[in-house]
């Protein structure tokens, strides 16, 4: 059974760092896409990151302040945030590319991360 | 980037009649592999969002054949064909033809 489970959420000042992650079991991590996706608290869905072994996308509102990283020997997915702003709190979602690209298989059930003085 | 959009915005429902929801892209999403990326995903209440449909019309595992996904090029349909209870909830249509991916603005499905 595919599980994804993050953590790593909370509260942080703006301009904080947080550092999140996701835990995967029940498939062969290191052939997987993987993505953060966030949603702001009774807003939508907005993607925030992919990493392959060969590729990492990041969407506009994070690149050069967010970074996507992983460890297929730990099976994790990691997303390092820094100079944090209001805008991006939300629950923050792992989710996997599925074999023969399948974007967004599976998720994870998410990590809130809350930024505010 | 290319922008979703979503009709309608809601949509009250009856039980066992069947409710549709539009989705169009601002340019095509045919891939230069020839596959079409565009994804329905269901966010029941207080739960994370979940896969429906892929490659616009392939119903992904346990989903119940009563969802249903159709279109081509720039505009895809969802349809359930019978709505039960635990259908309420927002319905996202997705892209991933290329990135950025791309959500529209959900679609929220109530009795």
């Amino acid at each position: 059974e595919v599980q994804l489970v993050e953590s790593g959420g909370g509260l942080a000042q703006p301009g904080g760092s947080l550092r999140l992650s996701c835990t995967a079991s029940g498939f062969t991590f290191s052939t997987h896409g993987m993505n953060w996706v966030r949603q702001a608290p009774g807003k939508g869905l907005e993607w925030v990151a992919y990493s392959s072994s060969s590729s990492i996308y990041y969407a506009d509102s994070v690149r050069g302040r967010f970074t996507i990283s992983r460890d297929n020997a730990k099976n994790s997915l990691y997303l390092q945030m820094n100079s944090l702003r209001a805008e991006d709190t939300a629950v923050y979602y792992c989710a996997r590319v599925g074999g023969g690209w399948l974007p967004l298989d599976y998720w994870g059930q998410g990590t809130l991360v809350t930024v505010s003085s | 980037d290319i922008v979703m959009t979503q009709t309608p915005l809601s949509s009250p429902v009856t039980l066992g009649q069947p409710a549709s929801i539009s989705c169009r892209s601002s340019q095509s999403l045919v891939h230069s592999d020839g596959n079409t990326y565009l994804s329905w995903l269901q966010q029941r209440p207080g739960q994370p969002p979940r896969l429906l449909i892929y490659k616009i019309s392939n119903r992904f595992s346990g989903v119940p054949d009563r969802f249903s996904g159709s279109g081509a090029g720039t505009d895809f349909t969802l349809k359930i064909s019978r709505v039960e209870a635990e259908d309420v909830g927002v319905y996202y249509c997705m892209q991933a033809t290329q990135f950025p991916f791309t959500f529209g603005p959900g679609t929220k499905v109530d009795i």
